[in-house]
């Protein structure tokens, strides 16, 4: 199974917004609408920001939302702030109970 | 509060084997699925093996089948990875991770245990 497409660096000024992109292939990403989005600071654990593609749970900003286009999903952040800087990782489930990451986004909030 | 605490890392050399333990407290144990997800130094996330709740199915990436076993005892709230013919690029963090339950996506996540495979 291999990783994800995810971009290698983003990055956006304070209040802006920004949107991650997500490619994966018809096997994973177009097959499920199962794409969850994490959020990783240096040193720490992930953490879930985004899960079915567009949901948020409890206690994550509305700033961030979630969505999918056939293979391609995208993670969009508005309002940017500083405590947004950080990796972030898309995941969809991949069938027969096996996951796959994408590679990875590193935010950078100017 | 959902806590989720790794243990049993450390430096094993090439062919090697190691068991790591994640101990778990705040949610009915018994009643989600579990997994691992490694992070290799300065690399991105990796999905490595899940368990069920009952502890009946096991599922493993193709990096780990055939080498890695996990496993769960519900009394103890405990779950493992036994690790066996370790090889360099089995070197990460190995995260202990909660499913949750329906959504395929893992919502709670302990703060690792580094395994070094080196000689």
């Amino acid at each position: 199974q291999s990783a994800l497409t995810q971009p290698a660096s983003v990055s956006g000024s304070r209040g802006q917004s920004i949107t991650i992109s997500c490619t994966g292939t018809s096997s994973d990403v177009g097959s499920y609408n199962l794409v969850s989005w994490y959020r990783q600071h240096p040193g720490n654990a992930p953490k879930l920001m985004i899960y079915e593609g567009s949901k948020r749970p409890s206690g994550v900003s509305n700033r961030f939302s979630g969505s999918k286009s056939g293979n391609t999903a995208s993670l969009t952040i508005s309002g940017l702030q500083a405590e947004d800087e950080a990796d972030y990782y898309c995941c969809s489930y991949a069938r027969s109970n096996n996951w796959v990451f994408g590679g990875g986004t590193k935010l950078t909030v100017l | 509060e959902v806590q989720l605490v790794e243990s049993g890392g450390g430096l094993v050399q090439p062919g090697g084997s190691l068991r790591l333990s994640c101990s778990a407290s705040g949610f009915i144990f018994s009643s989600y699925a579990m997994h691992w997800v490694r992070q290799a130094p300065g690399k991105g996330l990796e999905y490595v093996s899940t368990i069920s709740g009952d502890g009946g199915g096991t599922a493993y990436a193709d990096s780990a089948k055939g080498r890695f076993a996990i496993s769960r005892d519900n009394s103890k709230t405990t779950m493992y990875l036994q690790m066996s013919s370790l090889r360099a690029e089995d070197t990460a963090v190995y995260y202990c991770v909660k499913d949750q339950s329906g959504s395929f996506c893992f919502d709670y996540w302990g703060q690792g245990t580094l395994v070094t495979v080196s000689s």
